[in-house]
């Protein structure tokens, strides 16, 4: 699976959009992008997954670039239950392993 | 419907003492994975089952670690021997056969603490 780089922690007041990069400079044709959010105490869940451009849904926004290189999480509107571990993924859709890094830590405040 | 559920939820054991750690999938799904999240860490991949195929243990730290999966059902995570160096929260995952679904969604249970004394 292809490495990935992202910030270690981020802080955010609510309200705020909360943009989180992550570079993976060996991405593969195949790869696909895939985000996932852990609150302390829970396992990790599925945010988002994405192959080139732009994909929306009701949680966020991923950001892609044409060269594929990094891609950006969106968060609108953060609340403080956004505050959590987000890990960026990179990998073949049928990828059967998930490798996670340390994530970012958002920290949301008042 | 039921997630993933993992028991027991917390599991203290002395060092040397052997461990069962127990994971039930969501129904239908075929594929069972183990992680290991050390305090402050990411996720460690351990072992991946996949219907009836041999499952993948590349990431088994040691002969101590096993597991096994009944069909496509429960899943135990055996630790053998435990060590201080085992304590972290063991985390399993389900997801459904890859070739139908259009994403490879992993569904996490919350995962057993255990703490070797």
């Amino acid at each position: 699976l292809a490495k990935t780089t992202q910030p270690i922690s981020m802080d955010s007041y609510e309200g705020q959009e909360v943009n989180i990069t992550c570079s993976h400079n060996n991405i593969a044709t195949n790869d696909y992008i895939t985000w996932y959010q852990q609150f302390p105490s829970q396992g990790p869940r599925f945010i988002i997954q994405g192959y080139k451009t732009k994909v929306t849904n009701e949680v966020a926004s991923l950001f892609i670039p044409a060269d594929r290189k990094s891609s950006t999480l969106s968060l609108p509107r953060v609340s403080l239950s956004d505050t959590a571990v987000y890990y960026c993924l990179v990998g073949d859709r049928g990828y059967s392993t998930l490798t996670f890094g340390k994530g970012t830590m958002l920290l949301v405040s008042p | 419907g039921a997630g993933v559920s993992q028991s027991p939820s917390n599991k203290v054991t002395e060092k040397g003492k052997d461990v069962e750690l127990r994971c039930d999938p969501i129904s239908g799904h075929t594929a069972l994975y183990w992680y290991r999240q050390r305090l402050g860490q990411g996720l460690e991949f351990l072992i991946y089952f996949q219907g009836n195929s041999a499952p993948d243990k590349s990431g088994l730290p040691s002969d101590r670690f096993s597991a096994e999966r009944t069909g496509e059902s429960v899943s135990t995570l055996t630790i053998q021997r435990t060590q201080q160096e085992d304590s972290a929260v063991y985390l399993c995952a389900s997801s459904s056969d890859r070739a139908s679904s259009s994403y490879n969604e992993q569904f996490f249970g919350p995962g057993t603490r255990l703490t070797v004394l």
